[in-house]
């Protein structure tokens, strides 16, 4: 079946200006996390979703950045007045549930110029 | 906090084995992963194994888990050139959330 998908795959922007990434799941999926895979930090959490109940954002950056899950399925996270450090590869990954295993999409690579 | 640490790189020649080593420090996860990346790609899940074992193999993929020194290893035998990519060490968050922590990742080169 699909695996994860994730959109666009490469994302060149301006410092300031704002971004949206987009994250599909597996169907049927109910958990979603979003990590970064950057030079300087690796692999970091940072949003997880579990059905309805509210997200844990502990490892969220600093407060330019959300991500909302609408009607449990497709995911977008957000990064207002992006900064040269945002530079990275943004990962996002579902499960059926916390103790299963994560299925990664192909990343968005985001460069800000 | 958690932590994860990998050597950061391994050379070998091709039809050798590899074994790639990662120490965590949480010692109630409750599964250790091995993930794979190719340049440009995401992250593929090659294997995982879950707390209570020691040794886990599937095909040329060997896991050995030492939970007394929190240690993990992962033994790929007769090492292609298409084995060479990133590999990445997990284990499972204890939060309610399940996130992975991450070691920095092994780059394997494989020499023909």
């Amino acid at each position: 079946g699909a695996g994860v998908s994730q959109s666009p795959s490469n994302k060149v922007t301006e410092k300031g200006k704002d971004v949206e990434l987009r994250c599909d799941p597996i169907s049927g999926h109910t958990a979603l996390y979003w990590y970064r895979q950057s030079l300087g930090q690796g692999l970091e959490f940072l949003i997880y979703f579990q059905g309805n109940s509210a997200p844990d954002k502990s490892g969220l950056p600093s407060d330019r950045f959300s991500a909302e899950r609408t009607g449990g399925s497709v995911s977008t996270l957000t990064i207002q007045r992006t900064q040269q450090e945002d530079s990275a590869v943004y990962l996002c990954a579902s499960n059926k549930d916390r103790t299963d295993t994560q299925y990664f999409g192909p990343g968005t690579r985001l460069t800000v110029l | 906090g958690e932590d994860v640490e990998q050597s950061l790189f391994l050379s070998v020649r091709e039809g050798d084995s590899s074994v790639i080593n990662c120490t965590y420090t949480d010692s109630s996860s409750t599964y250790l992963y091995w993930y794979k990346q190719e340049p440009g790609a995401g992250l593929q899940l090659l294997t995982y194994i879950f707390s209570n074992m020691d040794m886990k193999q599937d095909q040329r993929l060997t896991v050995l888990l030492n939970k007394k020194d929190k240690h993990l290893s992962l033994r790929i035998a007769d090492t292609q050139t298409g084995d060479s990519a990133i590999y990445f060490c997990a284990e499972s968050d204890s939060s309610n959330t399940g996130k992975l922590i991450f070691g920095q990742g092994t780059t394997l080169q494989v020499k023909p």
